[in-house]
């Protein structure tokens, strides 16, 4: 089973930022935290993962809490190309295959 | 970045035929891969997990004489779904991963999209 929380669905404005929150408070002290979102129809894209620290790249950013119990993913400025369902995964080292939640789907809104 | 790639992208075919769905990774090798199905409106359930020269495991429920998968080489790996029935349509998703990956992440080939009449 799946080992995260989500909302069902969120709306975002066009060029606001898009705060997508996950819930995992069983996470263990080796788990990962990764974000994937995909776009209808297609296969999930990688966002970004975290361990324990906040992370940045390109695309977001990922704020862990100190507890490492709920992480939000942040898309600083969101376009329409951005609505998608994001899916929050927590994963344990090298040898494990991602779960797949129900997800929070994202509408960005012109 | 990591390239994975699926052919077909999307296929119909007859109740009763089989189709075989391709898996490849473009750019790295892939030591482990994994199908993945994906039904209208839900999140994706793993199916089986293949490593390049052994046998796939199969995820509990999924009859593994129905789905045929081969992991032959580092690059590529196939499903094959056997005598194919309407409930098989779905949308089929593989993805990847490489010993040399060291941010344990897996990357996916963009799905193919079966519908059996």
């Amino acid at each position: 089973d799946a080992k995260t929380t989500q909302p069902t669905s969120m709306d975002c404005a066009e060029g606001r930022a898009a705060n997508l929150p996950c819930n995992h408070s069983t996470i263990s002290g080796n788990e990962y935290v990764y974000w994937y979102r995909q776009i209808h129809s297609q296969g999930p894209q990688y966002i970004i993962h975290g361990l324990k620290n906040n992370e940045t790249n390109e695309m977001a950013s990922l704020i862990i809490t100190e507890d490492r119990k709920s992480s939000t993913l942040i898309l600083p400025h969101a376009t329409l190309r951005d609505t998608a369902v994001y899916y929050c995964i927590v994963r344990e080292g090298y040898g494990q295959n991602f779960v797949f939640g129900p997800g929070t789907r994202l509408s960005v809104l012109p | 970045g990591a390239v994975v790639s699926q052919h077909p992208s999307w296929v119909i075919c007859k109740s009763g035929t089989s189709v075989k769905i391709e898996c490849r990774s473009l750019d790295f090798q892939a030591t482990t891969m994994f199908w993945y199905r994906q039904f209208p409106k839900q999140s994706l359930m793993l199916m089986a997990t293949s490593n390049e020269g052994s046998k796939a495991t199969y995820e509990q429920g999924v009859e593994k004489d129905k789905f045929l998968i081969n992991h032959a080489s580092l690059t590529l790996s196939t499903l094959t779904v056997t005598s194919a029935h309407p409930e098989d349509s779905s949308f089929y998703i593989c993805s990847a991963r490489t010993l040399a990956d060291s941010y344990n992440e897996q990357f996916f080939g963009p799905g193919t999209r079966l519908t059996v009449l």
